[in-house]
């Protein structure tokens, strides 16, 4: 089982559109989550660390399911500006490990 | 203020040849990560320095790849005689170190090797 899963996509929405994500996490013991994006040929930025109450940040929630390791990113009334890869991101504090990252879902936003 | 700098931006090399990729952190940060990129696929981590500790090695593919840090600053990531498989994005992050850090990234490096 991979560490992070995501769903690939694409998603193909239309502008105002809202929008979720999913992804799934095998290792119990992580402790801290993030969304990141990328744009195409770009390096990935921070969009929002995830907390355990759930955060919202204008017009993206993310939520956290430890139980079921599970983490959403929701954008609701989709920009054309949104049009990205957004990565799934992982951090599991042992022997110093690195952030794992998804492979990503593509979301494609269009007039 | 600055953010993470990498160069150079593109390489191009022979099979079989050794390239240095280089990385300059944002002032201050303690933690320096490199990650690889191929295309098409997520990132994935190589190694990882934090202050003075011993590197966090655990992701380098092979003893072809080896990277340096000299204190809290520059850091090289190294690939000997090349393959073709190692064409990627080589990018580079540093953070502050805590425990909810943002790692910021640097434009990465893309490795064309021949």
């Amino acid at each position: 089982r991979k560490e992070v899963e995501q769903d690939p996509g694409p998603f193909n929405v239309p502008e105002g559109a809202t929008v979720a994500f999913n992804c799934t996490y095998s290792n119990s013991a992580s402790q801290s989550f993030f969304w990141y994006r990328q744009d195409c040929r770009k390096e990935p930025k921070l969009l929002m660390s995830v907390y355990s109450s759930g955060n919202e940040d204008g017009r993206f929630t993310a939520q956290l399911n430890r139980a079921s390791q599970y983490i959403s990113l929701l954008i609701r009334d989709s920009k054309l500006s949104d049009s990205a890869t957004y990565l799934c991101v992982v951090k599991t504090y042992q022997a110093g490990t690195a952030l794992i990252f998804g492979k990503g879902t593509t979301l494609s936003v269009s007039s | 203020g600055a953010g993470v700098s990498q160069s150079p931006s593109n390489k191009v090399t022979e099979k079989g040849k050794d390239v240095e990729l280089r990385c300059d952190p944002i002032s201050g940060h303690t933690a320096l990560y490199w990650y690889r990129q191929r295309l098409g696929q997520g990132l994935e981590f190589l190694i990882y320095f934090q202050g003075n500790s011993a590197p966090d090695k655990s992701g380098l593919p092979s003893d072809r790849f080896s990277a340096e840090r000299t204190g809290e600053s520059v850091s090289t990531l190294t690939i000997q005689r090349t393959q073709q498989e190692d064409s990627a994005v080589y990018l580079c992050a540093s953070s502050l170190g805590g425990v909810q850090e943002t790692q910021y990234f640097g434009p990465g490096t893309r490795l064309l090797v021949l």
